[in-house]
């Protein structure tokens, strides 16, 4: 059981929004960054969302990111088939002074 | 290009003993934080190990004891050194430049994997 909670699935239609959430803790997103990151089967995660809500160049506006208190949201619109994949959050724990990622969420595109 | 290029992966005894190096080429080695990340066969990702630009060194308690992390910065390498493997330590493991904090792992290698059986 990951100390970054994220639901294990979400879906919509081609052209809908989802939303992904991570719950966190005071140690780690409540007072860290969050990163974000895409997979696809077979292949490295690619960075999507650094310091909760910064897009690294190349990343459609499509995907966004946001934080609030000790939870992290990446929102996806205009949802495209070629965004299926799992999608994972991240962020350094001060308490464990380790690195945490969420569980992973699979994204569906129905 | 920005690259980093992960090897060393094998098939280990548990109790054995492995080490993973990662070439890095097209930035400045010696000003980022190096991560190592791995992925257990249809798991998540699990953050394994980071070494900082001063060399202070941070590992998961999974493995803490066992791994060691280490960079040459005259080489713009970072290598994983890995003891007792365990049946859990298998996984593909991946190099990435940079931490999970505000920056984030802005790049990846391609993964290599380690297999631990008898």
């Amino acid at each position: 059981q990951s100390v970054l909670t994220q639901p294990p699935s979400v879906s919509a239609a081609p052209g809908q929004k989802v939303s992904i959430s991570c719950s966190g803790s005071s140690s780690n997103i409540g007072r860290r960054s969050v990163s974000w990151y895409q997979q696809f089967p077979g292949t490295a995660p690619k960075l999507l969302i650094y310091d909760s809500n910064k897009r690294p160049l190349g990343i459609p506006d499509r995907f966004s990111g946001s934080k609030s208190g000790t939870s992290a949201t990446l929102a996806i619109t205009g949802l495209q088939t070629g965004d299926e994949g799992d999608y994972y959050c991240a962020a350094w724990d001060d308490s464990l002074r380790a690195g945490l990622f969420g569980g992973g969420t699979k994204v569906a595109v129905l | 290009d920005e690259q980093v290029l992960d090897s060393g992966g094998d098939l280990v005894q548990p109790g054995g003993s492995l080490r993973l190096s990662c070439a890095a080429s097209g930035f400045s080695f010696r000003s980022y934080a190096m991560t190592w990340v791995r992925q257990a066969p249809g798991r998540g990702l699990e953050w394994v190990s980071s070494v900082g630009v001063t060399g202070n060194t941070y590992y998961a308690d999974s493995v803490k004891g066992r791994f060691t992390i280490s960079r040459d910065n005259s080489k713009s390498a970072l290598y994983l050194q890995m003891n007792s493997l365990r049946g859990e330590d298998m996984a593909v493991y991946y190099c990435a430049k940079g931490g999970v904090g505000e920056a984030g792992l802005d790049r990846w290698g391609q993964g290599t994997l380690v297999a631990v059986s008898s």
